[in-house]
């Protein structure tokens, strides 16, 4: 069936480091790719996606990049700071469609 | 302030219980979605609607139901049918982006344990 794949499990970086979270998808006709945040005790919140028509979208220190050949999809982060400390998620798939496919998530730790 | 409200947020049922968890939106999303999420694994799709009176199961929908009897409601039965209940329950609705991609909106989760 669809799935979607999330690495590493956790990630623990330094203050202004930078982390990088890596995603597969197998269904290839996937082609919207959400990644979300959550904070405890909260819900995930979208904080980027990119369609499958770009290969990188940034948004200041944020940004992601897709390989449709390899399905595969990232996130990078820069300069990280203590708040952004959290479980992303990374997402896969169809415009217009109804199903979306979340990977098993990262636990990001920034140390100060 | 538009959003989605789901209550209770903390909730503690018995086996053998039914539970019912609330979701509203204020959004004026036509689509809502009911997802689980246990530790270490992503969001599971329990049931979803897209429109008033209509609702379709999702990957894992056994042991529970949903209504959709108003667009801003969108209620969730836990059954005691559900062989491990015990869990954090997400909400969303969608929107449609410029992108055309139908993007999730969540509410803060209500967590079921039973005990």
């Amino acid at each position: 069936g669809e799935n979607v794949e999330q690495h590493p499990s956790t990630l623990s970086v330094q203050e202004g480091d930078s982390a990088v979270i890596k995603c597969t998808y197998s269904d290839s006709a996937s082609n919207y790719f959400p990644w979300y945040k959550q904070e405890l005790g909260k819900g995930p919140q979208l904080i980027i996606d990119i369609r499958s028509n770009v290969g990188e979208k940034k948004d200041q220190r944020i940004a992601v990049t897709l390989n449709k050949t390899a399905k595969h999809f990232s996130l990078h982060i820069t300069e990280t700071q203590p708040e952004d400390s959290a479980v992303y998620f990374c997402a896969a798939s169809r415009v217009g469609g109804f199903k979306t496919i979340f990977g098993a998530g990262t636990r990001l730790f920034v140390k100060a | 302030d538009g959003g989605i409200t789901q209550s209770p947020k903390y909730l503690f049922r018995k086996e053998g219980q039914n539970v019912t968890l609330s979701c509203e939106q204020n959004l004026n999303h036509d689509a809502m979605y009911w997802y689980r999420q246990d530790p270490g694994q992503g969001l599971r799709l329990i049931y979803y609607s897209q429109i008033v009176n209509d609702f379709q199961k999702g990957d894992i929908a056994e042991g529970y139901s949903v209504s959709r009897e108003k667009k801003e409601s969108f209620p969730l039965t836990v059954t005691s049918a559900q062989k491990n209940p015990t869990a954090f329950y997400l909400c969303a609705s969608t929107f449609v982006a410029s992108s055309g991609a139908n993007v999730l909106t969540f509410g803060a989760g209500s967590r079921l344990t039973v005990l």
